[in-house]
Order: C-alpha cells, then sequence, then structure tokens
C-alpha cells in the first residue's frame, strides 16, 4: 500500500518570497513518480511538475520545483517568486508500479499567499 | 486543447434516488477515472478503467458500480444515493502506461444528498 502525507494544512506566504510545501510518501515499489497539482478555489486540478523515482536530477517546471530526496522519501514543491494567483489547494500525489497509472494522494496544503 | 467535460458541475438528490454522473474525455486516452474530494483527506480513488468494459476497483468503490462502454466515456453510478455520498466527485483521464503520463482532470460535480 502506497501513502502520501501532507504535515501542513494551511500555510501563508508573502508575495515575492519563495515557500516550501512539504510531501513524504511511503511505498515498498521501485519504480513510482511523484506529482504535484494545484486546484484553485474554482475546483479544477492542474498538473504541476513531476519526478520519477529513477531521475537524478531534480524536476523544475518554470517556477516550480521539486525537491526529491529519495533516501528521506520526501518530494517537497518549491515555489519560488509566489503571487497572488498562487493560492489555492496543492496536492502531492504518487504512482506506485501499477498497470492502471492510479495515483495515490495526499491530503492536500492550502496555501495563501498575502500581498 | 485538452479536454474532460463532466455532465454537471451541481447537483441534489434525494437519499435512495439513482444518480449518474457522466465523463467524456476527447484525448483518446486509454485510462479514466472516478475520484472523490472530501476536506482533509484528498481526493480517494473510487474505481478506474484502462480500457473499454474494463474496471477495476478503487480505495472506496462501495455504495458505487461505474460503466465504460466507449472508450471516451466513463460513468459513475451510485445505486441508492445515500447522505455520506454528499462530496465533490472528479473525473480524470490519462495515457496508459508508466512514466510522467498526468492524470488530466473535470471540472468536477459537486453533489448533496439529502
Amino acid at each position: 500500500a502506497q501513502k502520501i502525507t501532507q504535515t501542513q494544512p494551511g500555510m501563508f506566504v508573502q508575495e515575492k518570497e519563495a515557500v516550501t510545501l512539504d510531501c513524504t510518501y511511503d511505498t515498498s515499489d521501485q519504480s513510482y513518480g511523484l506529482f504535484w497539482y494545484k486546484q484553485p478555489s474554482s475546483g479544477e486540478m492542474i498538473f504541476l511538475i513531476y519526478q520519477g523515482s529513477y531521475d537524478e536530477q531534480n524536476a523544475t517546471e518554470g517556477r516550480y520545483s521539486l525537491n526529491f530526496q529519495k533516501a528521506r522519501k520526501s518530494a517537497n514543491l518549491v515555489i519560488s517568486a509566489s503571487q497572488l494567483g498562487d493560492s489555492a489547494m496543492y496536492f502531492c500525489a504518487m504512482r506506485g508500479n501499477n498497470a492502471g497509472n492510479m495515483l495515490t494522494f495526499g491530503g492536500g496544503t492550502r496555501l495563501m499567499v498575502k500581498p | 486543447d485538452v479536454k474532460v467535460t463532466q455532465s454537471s458541475r451541481y447537483l441534489v438528490k434525494r437519499t435512495g434516488e439513482k444518480v449518474f454522473l457522466e465523463c467524456v474525455q476527447d484525448m483518446d486516452h486509454e485510462n479514466m477515472f472516478w475520484y472523490r474530494q472530501d476536506p482533509g483527506l484528498g481526493l480517494r480513488l473510487i474505481y478506474f478503467s484502462y480500457d473499454v468494459k474494463m474496471k477495476e476497483k478503487g480505495d472506496i468503490p462501495e455504495g458505487y458500480s461505474v460503466s465504460r462502454e466507449k472508450k471516451e466515456r466513463f460513468s459513475l453510478i451510485l445505486e441508492s444515493a445515500s447522505t455520506n455520498q454528499t462530496s465533490m466527485y472528479l473525473c480524470a483521464s490519462s495515457l496508459g502506461g508508466q512514466g510522467g503520463n498526468e492524470q488530466f482532470f473535470g471540472p468536477g460535480t459537486r453533489l448533496t444528498v439529502l
């Protein structure tokens, strides 16, 4: 069984500052993938970034980067230069070594960016 | 532009009614998924399908069934709705195989069972 833990139910960050959203995972699979999604108040889920368990480099996508520490089983999302539009729920998710590309999600972190 | 659509954004039903939630994707994806989202619990997988007429139970299938007669359409059925099924329901689709194939989500259906 896989488990994703996001320990920060809510966070504040000042506009233009960087913020780290925590995610730890538990799996016995050797091959797996980690995803981050953003859910604004409108409700749609927006894919942000992906990290494969065998990827040697940390993934980056624009202002988003994933701080992947395999030995610690953590996959924290770093958002640089926060913007007001970054205020949303953020979900960490994991795909194990399963045929259906199923994801297991964490409980989410609500990020609020202060002007 | 890739698209996953769901039949309703908001739905109100009575206890005991049969409820159909429809999801359509236009990306020719093999995999389709139904999740429910509840505060503090994140998204939990109800059912998924990796091919037409194929389905697999997720983490919380009790009280639900699904149907996939065509590749682009995946329906979630609540045979006899109950108040504890009041929730946000999200449909998603993805390509088959492993790797970084992200799931694309629909806008969600907020279901209230009275």
